[in-house]
């Protein structure tokens, strides 16, 4: 069974440019997060969705940021106008069920020029 | 700020001896623990979880402690191999109303050596 897929695992964008990082959850699974990591830190949660829903969006940024989880194909976490500061690995995971274990992609690492 | 911590940043620890990685949490109102591992590139991969309702949980090589009256978490890796070097995370569910989300502490590095 394949776990959860990021692409791109690398992805370098200049300022101003946009980024779409994709996401496919564990086969079965209809819940995917979205967390930003920076070096020697813990993951900061950003978005909550449930198939073509989002739940929470509570840690995203208002501005520039958005995600959706499409009926069908991956979920997108898109990054407009991108700034230094964007870059940071950012972790997809998913779950079969709220409350249960969350299991993680190995990333997308993002780098702004 | 966050309200999951660790007390140790970095743990080093001499292969076949046991390894305890602690944790605090300030929600009482967590339902749910889980230890996370991170390998270098990697994404954090689950090791083993724990409901409020336990105090205790084996899995194999390791055991998940949860004490509620101090809001405390450890996990302790029996017979520590090279393989167990790793960044761990322990992360609290928490629930805002119909959704619940995961907050994670900031990692503590397990160091084993020879």
């Amino acid at each position: 069974n394949a776990g959860v897929m990021q692409n791109p695992r690398h992805l370098v964008r200049r300022r101003g440019q946009e980024a779409r990082l994709r996401c496919s959850p564990v086969k079965g699974h209809s819940h995917v997060y979205w967390y930003r990591q920076l070096p020697e830190e813990g993951l900061k949660f950003m978005v909550y969705l449930q198939k073509e829903n989002i739940i929470d969006e509570s840690g995203m940024p208002k501005e520039r940021f958005s995600a959706e989880f499409p009926k069908e194909g991956p979920s997108i976490l898109r990054i407009q106008q991108v700034v230094r500061g964007d870059s940071a690995a950012y972790f997809c995971a998913s779950s079969r069920e709220q409350g249960q274990p969350q299991h993680f992609g190995d990333g997308t690492r993002l780098s702004i020029l | 700020g966050e309200s999951v911590g660790l007390h140790l940043p970095t743990l080093s620890v001499q292969e076949g001896d046991n390894s305890i990685i602690n944790c605090a949490y300030s929600n009482s109102a967590s339902d749910y623990f889980i230890w996370y591992k991170q390998e270098s590139g990697k994404g954090p991969q689950f090791i083993i979880d724990i409901r409020s309702n336990m105090d205790k949980r084996q899995g194999q090589r390791v055991t998940v402690l949860l004490n509620k009256t101090v809001k405390h978490l450890s996990l302790q890796i029996a017979a520590t191999q090279p393989g167990d070097s790793a960044v761990y995370f322990c992360a609290e569910n928490r629930r805002t109303g119909t959704a619940s989300k995961l907050t994670f502490g900031t990692g503590t590095r397990l160091q084993v050596t020879l």
